[in-house]
């Protein structure tokens, strides 16, 4: 059971430079979120999709564009990434949006923007 | 705006010690505290807590939630080393999504 799977794993970019990345869960989950980790920020919310065809901001939005292809799948994408974009990005999905459920993590992509 | 604020942010203790993790909220549409735990990679859910004083034990871990103080605390007892990590509380909040404090890093010496 793969539960919820995040490509890259790890990524390099140079500022400026473009990329998504891909998050998918085979849970069934009706919400997906993208969440960033910077040291001692804890997860900050950037983006999140309650169902699909349905996406909001979170608390950090800006620079930052999310698609839901499909139910299982949420993408994020940096259209020109920049040094303070450099974080681990987690990709989480739960049943339902605030549904006293809770929610599973990806394995995380660490980004460095140089 | 909506926060959960978690202390300390950081604690040292040795292997056997007991610790309490405190984490406080003031968010809208409250539905559930969770606690996770986070060591290299992504965070592992721990509990979730919906009622006022019913406290949920696993292992040597147990966590209550106090909705009237807007609180919740985490236990740990007979501490070990592999104990060390993150500890993130969140609050589901009804609609969105889950809103994390900054978390507790606990590291446990030998």
């Amino acid at each position: 059971n793969a539960g919820v799977t995040q490509t890259p794993k790890f990524q390099v970019l140079k500022t400026g430079q473009s990329m998504t990345l891909q998050c998918a869960q085979d849970m069934n989950h009706n919400s997906m979120y993208w969440y960033r980790q910077d040291p001692g920020m804890g997860l900050r919310l950037i983006y999140y999709s309650a169902s699909e065809g349905t996406t909001d901001k979170g608390e950090v939005p800006n620079g930052y564009n999310v698609s839901r292809l499909n139910k299982r799948e949420f993408s994020l994408r940096l259209e020109s990434a920049a040094p303070s974009q450099t974080s681990v990005y987690f990709c989480a999905s739960s049943s339902n949006p605030g549904g006293n459920t809770e929610a599973f993590f990806g394995q995380g992509t660490r980004l460095t923007v140089v | 705006e909506d926060k959960v604020v978690q202390s300390p942010l950081s604690l040292v203790v040795h292997e056997g010690d007991t610790v309490t993790l405190n984490c406080s909220y003031e968010v809208t549409n409250f539905r559930s505290l969770l606690w996770y735990k986070q060591e290299k990679k992504a965070p592992t859910f721990l509990f979730m807590l919906t009622s006022s004083g019913i406290e949920k034990k696993s292992g040597r871990l147990s966590s209550i939630l106090d909705k009237k103080e807007l609180s919740s605390i985490l236990n740990i007892t007979a501490t070990q080393t592999g104990d060390s990590a993150i500890y993130l509380c969140a609050v589901d909040q009804a609609g969105t999504a889950l809103i994390f404090g900054k978390g507790t890093t606990l590291s446990v010496s030998s």
